[in-house]
């Protein structure tokens, strides 16, 4: 079956300006995640969606960051006034119901602010 | 909070080689941990995982143990190949989100 998708792939813009990054989750799963992969960061944890909960979203670093996602499936990451240090591989995953703790990563987005 | 650790690469070996990467980890109850892997150019993927004490995860011919009593979980491979050239993540998860080390490169030279 399909993996988690993600779009686009890669991502370049200016400073200042806002982007909004897609992910599509595995049909069935009902945890979204976003992670941020950076070189000075490494791999860090942004935003946790389950059903119809509200989301945590203890990981986002600033309020220029948010995040959504319709009907239980598709999901938006969007990111306001982007900043250089925005700069990053952005990852999505999902979790089945069933086995929540395992969770399956998309290819991501690569943003590029310049 | 929980934190893992992993050693330092890039780590370079010749194929057929032993391989081991350790990982240990740092937490409050006992998560289940994980061993991903990311080929260039390529997303995150599951190598393997164990959820609970002295389980065995293994996959592709690598294997992890969770050992409680030194809270590592190094990743083990007999004989690697070119084709394992990749960064390796050790991660714990914590509530809703996993924690990643820092990630390993491994180079394998034919």
């Amino acid at each position: 079956g399909a993996g988690v998708s993600q779009s686009p792939s890669n991502k370049v813009t200016e400073k200042g300006k806002d982007v909004e990054l897609r992910c599509d989750p595995i049909s069935g799963h009902t945890a979204l995640y976003w992670y941020r992969q950076s070189l000075g960061q490494g791999l860090e944890f942004l935003i946790y969606f389950q059903g119809n909960s509200a989301p945590d979203k203890s990981g986002l670093p600033s309020d220029r960051f948010s995040a959504e996602r319709t009907g239980g499936s598709v999901s938006t990451l969007t990111i306001q006034r982007t900043q250089q240090e925005d700069s990053a591989v952005y990852l999505c995953a999902s979790s089945s119901p069933v086995v929540r703790e395992t969770q399956y990563f998309g290819p991501g987005t690569r943003l590029l602010v310049l | 909070g929980n934190s893992v650790t992993q050693m330092e690469g890039p780590v370079t070996l010749s194929e057929e080689a032993f391989l081991t990467i350790n990982c240990t980890y740092t937490a409050t109850g006992y998560p289940s941990l994980f061993w991903y892997v990311q080929y260039p150019g390529e997303g995150l993927q599951l190598l393997l995982k164990a959820t609970k004490a002295d389980d065995k995860g293994s996959n592709k011919g690598f294997e992890a143990t969770y050992r409680k009593e030194t809270t590592s979980f190094h990743l083990e491979k007999g004989s690697v190949q070119v084709s394992d050239s990749a960064v390796y993540f050790c991660a714990l998860n914590q509530g809703n989100k996993l924690v990643f080390g820092a990630g390993t490169i491994l180079r394998v030279k034919s």
